[in-house]
């Protein structure tokens, strides 16, 4: 079975800092993985996939993530967070041995607050 | 590129009082299309996903039903709400159609708010 860990319910970080948003899987395959983000009310926006290749992916606005198979990890994170960033962010992982139609697999969310 | 629709935007109905929510897309033809609820603003739950027109599959046993009468509308059907159906739906959509699509991203629509009183 596929799983997907966020361990940190919330992450504050003041404006300007480094932000990390940690992941963690557990799949039978190889993982593609996903990270979006969710303001108020909104739909989930995508942000960045990992499926193979260069273990540090760059995606929208600034963040980017690093995939660590030995560590089962794939932290998002930017180097210099902004206040516009807080909002709800969830990592995905798909399995393609165990699933042919695309469904994800995702975690519970990580709320992150960034103050001026 | 895609574009989600879902409708209506808000809905508050009583309980017993049956559901339809409909998600279309634009931009994209065979798309394979997943429907999502969102509980108390935090996790996703997987409940229909959809191959192809007039293919369903569910993922959690429930009082919803899902439907695809069209290649790009999905709609999500309950003959009688029960107050544990609040909460936020969410229409996902991935590119390529069909079994053993290789990293499609899901792209998401803006979702329906339902409160069930």
């Amino acid at each position: 079975a596929q799983s997907v860990a966020q361990p940190e319910d919330q992450v504050n970080v003041a404006e300007g800092n480094p932000l990390t948003v940690k992941c963690t899987y557990s799949v039978s395959g190889n993982p593609y993985l996903f990270w979006y983000v969710q303001y108020p009310n909104r739909g989930l926006q995508f942000l960045l996939k990992y499926i193979t290749g260069d273990n540090l992916v760059k995606g929208s606005y600034g963040f980017e993530a690093e995939f660590n198979k030995s560590q089962t990890s794939f932290h998002l994170k930017k180097p210099s967070a902004l206040v516009s960033d807080s909002a709800l962010y969830f990592c995905a992982v798909r399995d393609l041995v165990t699933d042919s139609w695309g469904k994800l697999q995702f975690g519970a969310g990580t709320q992150v607050v960034v103050t001026p | 590129s895609q574009t989600i629709h879902q409708w209506p935007a808000t809905l508050v109905q009583p309980v017993g009082s049956p559901l339809s929510l409909e998600c279309t897309v634009e931009g994209t033809s065979n798309p394979n299309l997943y429907w999502y609820r969102q509980a108390a603003g935090r996790g996703l739950q997987l409940l229909f996903y959809s191959v192809g027109i007039g293919q369903i599959s569910s993922e959690v046993p429930q009082n919803l039903s899902a439907s695809r009468p069209q290649d790009r509308q999905f709609i999500l059907s309950s003959k009688k709400l029960l107050l544990s159906d609040s909460g936020f739906y969410l229409c996902a959509c991935a590119l390529a159609g069909g079994p053993y699509m290789v990293g499609e991203t899901q792209y998401f629509g803006p979702g329906t708010r339902l409160l069930v009183l």
